[in-house]
């Protein structure tokens, strides 16, 4: 079973900030959070990961709480190709994923 | 990122056919792929891990004498579905990483019809 829990589905602006949260408060020590989204009908994208500290790429930023319980993924400037589900995934090797229901992110015009 | 190409991206077979999905890491050396399975409206499912030259795992109630994993080189991974029937019907995704604790790069995934 997935060790997460997501909102089932999110709204967001075009142009605004998405912030999409996830709880994982059975993390372990050796745990990574993982990003991935997944657009209709197609293999999920990596988006970003990290253990503890707040990560931040050129797709978006991952806050990880200090008890690591819980993370954020923020898109910045939410476009309409951003509309996917998003899965939060905790794991600790990065290969072997066990998805979640993930948060489907609607992104509105 | 890293790139992992599936082929055949969509597939059309008859119930009692075998069907071969293949999957490439372009631009890396997998040491492990991985095949889930992801049915309409629903998460994607584990189904195997592969490892280069060694025997796949298979999760549970995954039937092993029927979805036959390969990974002959640290290129190649294929997923046979032996003697297919409509509720095989699905999308198959396999991922790829360089190594242990990197991430995982997806497939664009096989749309698999049995008729």
């Amino acid at each position: 079973d997935a060790k997460t829990t997501q909102p089932t589905s999110m709204d967001c602006a075009e142009g605004r900030a998405a912030n999409l949260p996830c709880n994982h408060s059975t993390i372990s020590g050796n745990e990574y959070v993982y990003w991935y989204r997944q657009i209709h009908s197609q293999g999920p994208q990596y988006i970003i990961h990290g253990l503890k500290n707040n990560e931040t790429n050129e797709m978006a930023s991952l806050i990880i709480t200090e008890d690591r319980k819980s993370s954020t993924l923020i898109l910045p400037h939410a476009t309409l190709r951003d509309t996917a589900v998003y899965y939060c995934i905790v794991s600790p090797q990065g290969g072997k994923l066990i998805f979640g229901q993930g948060t489907e992110l609607s992104v509105k015009p | 990122g890293a790139v992992v190409s599936q082929h055949p991206s969509r597939v059309i077979c008859k119930s009692g056919t075998s069907v071969k999905i293949e999957c490439r890491s372009l631009d890396f050396q997998a040491t492990t792929m991985f095949w889930y399975r992801q049915f309409p409206k629903q998460s994607l499912m584990l189904m195997a891990t592969s490892n280069e030259g060694s025997k796949a795992t298979y999760e549970q109630g995954v039937e092993k004498d029927k979805f036959l994993i390969n990974h002959a080189s640290l290129t190649l991974s294929t997923l046979t579905v032996t003697s297919a029937h409509p509720e095989d019907s699905s999308f198959y995704i396999c991922s790829a990483t360089r190594g242990q604790g990197t991430e995982a790069f997806f497939g664009q995934g096989t749309r698999l019809t049995v008729v």
